[in-house]
């Protein structure tokens, strides 16, 4: 069965720090790739998505991931993290030809001022 | 561009109540909507999804069933309610495609006691 796992269920980091979460699907066609992120209190937003051409993606705020085909991963990375960007952060995939989205099981990420 | 309305935002329940929340999506027509359920310390999980009225399919056996009795409603029910129930509800839409990957609602915060 297909399934997304995000390698690290909590991260706590210092401003300024660099951030990156790890993303793997198990998905043996082509795939669409998301980041979502949950901001406390929020609903559940885009950040970032891959469907094609350029593996590395750029999202909003600072944000951009790199699909690695070889490896099945979909790493997100911020060069330099806010504490605005506390937050949980969701990995999700799709097959191409399909209409699920399989979500991972969050990272929870908490940024100290 | 498509918005989706989702109430309560907080309900308790007692074990073995029946449960109805409910789901209406704006600005589109004919989108797929799904059911997603998000419980403590855990990822979000797909329930149920249907790409038309009437056509529900389930991702999970539960206690829980869907329906969809018009273009844009989307009712998540069940009959007797399980403590194991409890959780964050999220309706879903992608809308007529998938370039933007999913909207979501706002979420229900069921807890049932």
């Amino acid at each position: 069965a297909q399934s997304v796992s995000q390698h690290n269920h909590h991260v706590i980091l210092s401003e300024a720090a660099s951030l990156e979460l790890g993303c793997n699907y198990s998905y043996g066609g082509t795939v669409n790739l998301f980041w979502y992120v949950q901001y406390p209190g929020q609903h559940l937003q885009l950040l970032l998505k891959y469907f094609s051409g350029d593996p590395l993606v750029k999202g909003i705020k600072g944000f951009e991931a790199e699909f690695i085909k070889s490896k099945f991963s979909f790493n997100l990375r911020k060069p330099s993290v806010q504490w605005s960007d506390t937050a949980e952060y969701f990995c999700a995939v799709m097959l191409a030809a399909g209409n699920k989205l399989t979500f991972g099981g969050g990272t929870r990420v908490l940024v100290k001022p | 561009s498509q918005t989706i309305h989702q109430w309560p935002a907080t309900l308790v329940q007692p074990v073995g109540s029946p449960l109805s929340l409910e789901c209406t999506v704006e600005g589109t027509s004919n989108p797929n909507l799904y059911w997603y359920r998000q419980a403590a310390g855990r990822g979000l999980q797909l329930l149920f999804y249907s790409v038309g009225i009437g056509q529900i399919s389930s991702e999970v056996p539960q206690n829980l069933s869907a329906s969809r009795p018009q273009d844009r409603q989307f009712i998540l029910s069940s009959k007797k309610l399980l403590l194991s129930d409890s959780g964050f509800y999220l309706c879903a839409t992608t809308g007529t495609g998938f370039v933007y990957g999913y909207t979501f609602g706002s979420g229900t915060r069921l807890t049932v006691v």
